[in-house]
This record gives structure tokens, sequence and C-alpha cells, in this order.
């Protein structure tokens, strides 16, 4: 069965600094790579998604991932956070075919302090 | 376009009872499928219905059960309730056609508690 890593619990940030969650899949086959956020009191909304191509993927607000496909990665970076960016953030993956069954990883509670 | 939508939004149930919840997905998607997230768990895919038919399930015991109508709307089913169920139940939809139109997405969720 796959499984999706996130190492990081929970990470403090102040505004303006670099961001970067790591998140890592254990599936040899191809996979479809999601990130989502959960606003404090909002529903899980789509940050931005892989499925293939340039392994650079852009998304809303100014996040990026990169698939590193060689390390099974897929880690989230955003330049410089704002205090708007607090929230949890879940990696999922999806088997390629079956991008309707995702497996979630444990997310991160990002906290930006003003 | 309105987004998914789930009733009800709040559930309280005792232990024992059953509970069905409600889900419409995004006009136009022909695919639901349903999560169940708790604190100790996190996120974890429950099963998936497309075209009247279940596609996918995971690893929960058959007191969880769906069912999905013409419509794409979709209903899941807990029997005999315990307290471990107490949970967010998120249903999620996707166009599920190839490629990047096969990205899910969520509706609010219900909050079902079990006493």
């Amino acid at each position: 069965a796959q499984s999706v890593s996130q190492h990081n619990h929970h990470v403090i940030l102040s505004e303006a600094a670099s961001l970067e969650l790591g998140c890592n899949y254990s599936y040899g086959g191809t996979v479809n790579l999601f990130w989502y956020v959960q606003y404090p009191g909002q529903h899980l909304q789509l940050l931005l998604k892989y499925f293939s191509g340039d392994p650079l993927v852009k998304g809303i607000k100014g996040f990026e991932a990169e698939f590193i496909k060689s390390k099974f990665s897929f880690n989230l970076r955003k330049p410089s956070v704002q205090w708007s960016d607090t929230a949890e953030y879940f990696c999922a993956v999806g088997r390629s075919g079956s991008a309707r069954q995702l497996t979630f990883g444990s997310g991160t509670q990002l906290t930006v302090l003003p | 376009k309105a987004g998914v939508t789930q009733t009800p939004r709040y559930l309280i149930k005792t232990r024992g009872q059953q509970v069905t919840l409600s889900c419409s997905p995004i006009s136009g998607h022909r695919s639901v499928s349903w999560y169940q997230q708790t604190p100790g768990q996190g996120l974890q895919f429950l099963f998936e219905y497309f075209s009247e038919t279940q596609r996918n399930k995971g690893n929960f015991p058959g007191r969880f059960s769906g069912r999905q109508f013409s419509n794409s709307r979709s209903e899941m089913n807990v029997s005999t309730l315990e307290l471990g169920d107490s949970a967010l139940y998120l249903c999620a939809s996707s166009l599920a056609g190839q490629g990047l139109t096969d990205t899910q997405y969520f509706g609010p969720g219900t909050r079902l508690t079990v006493l």
C-alpha cells in the first residue's frame, strides 16, 4: 500500500520568510500529486497538482511545488509567506488512473507570525 | 458554479444508531469520493462512486456503505455507530475525465459526533 509522509507537523515562520514543506511518498508506479490547504474554519482547497510534464508546478497564491521522481518527493515552496497563509497543508498522492482515491499525509500546520 | 455541498453540516448520534450523510457534487461532476478525517488517523479514503457504481473502497468495515444516484448525488451510511466513528466526513467530486480533469474538489464536510 502506498503511504505519504509529511515530516514537519508544525512550522512557525515570520512574515516574509521562505517556506518549504516536505512530502515524500512510497509507491513505485506513476502517481498524481496534490497539495491541499485547509484554512481555519474553511474546507479543504486545492493549492496545486501534478499529473505529468514539467516537474515544477505553480499553484494559487504564489505557491509552487517540485516533483523529484528519484526522491519520491513533492515539496511545497513559497518564497515569502504572509500571515494569511496560516493553515494546515496536506500532501496527497493518487495512483495514475486512480486519482480519485487519494492517500493523504498527516498534514503540516503552518503558523505565520505577523 | 456552486461547489460541493454536504448535508447536514453537524450531526449528533448515540452509539448503536445509524446515520446517513448526503453529498451533492459540482454540476457536471460524475465521480464522488468520501473521506473520513480524524485527529488520530488523519484523512482516510472511504469509497468512490462513479456512474452509480462503487469503483474503489478503502479499508473500512462493512458498517460503512454508500450509494450514488443517477444525478450523481451520493449518500453514505454508517450503521451501528461506535464512538470511534466521530469524525469529519468529507465528500469530494471530480469530472472523472482524463488527466488534469481527474482532480477532486472537496465539500465543507459533515461533523459527526457519536455519544
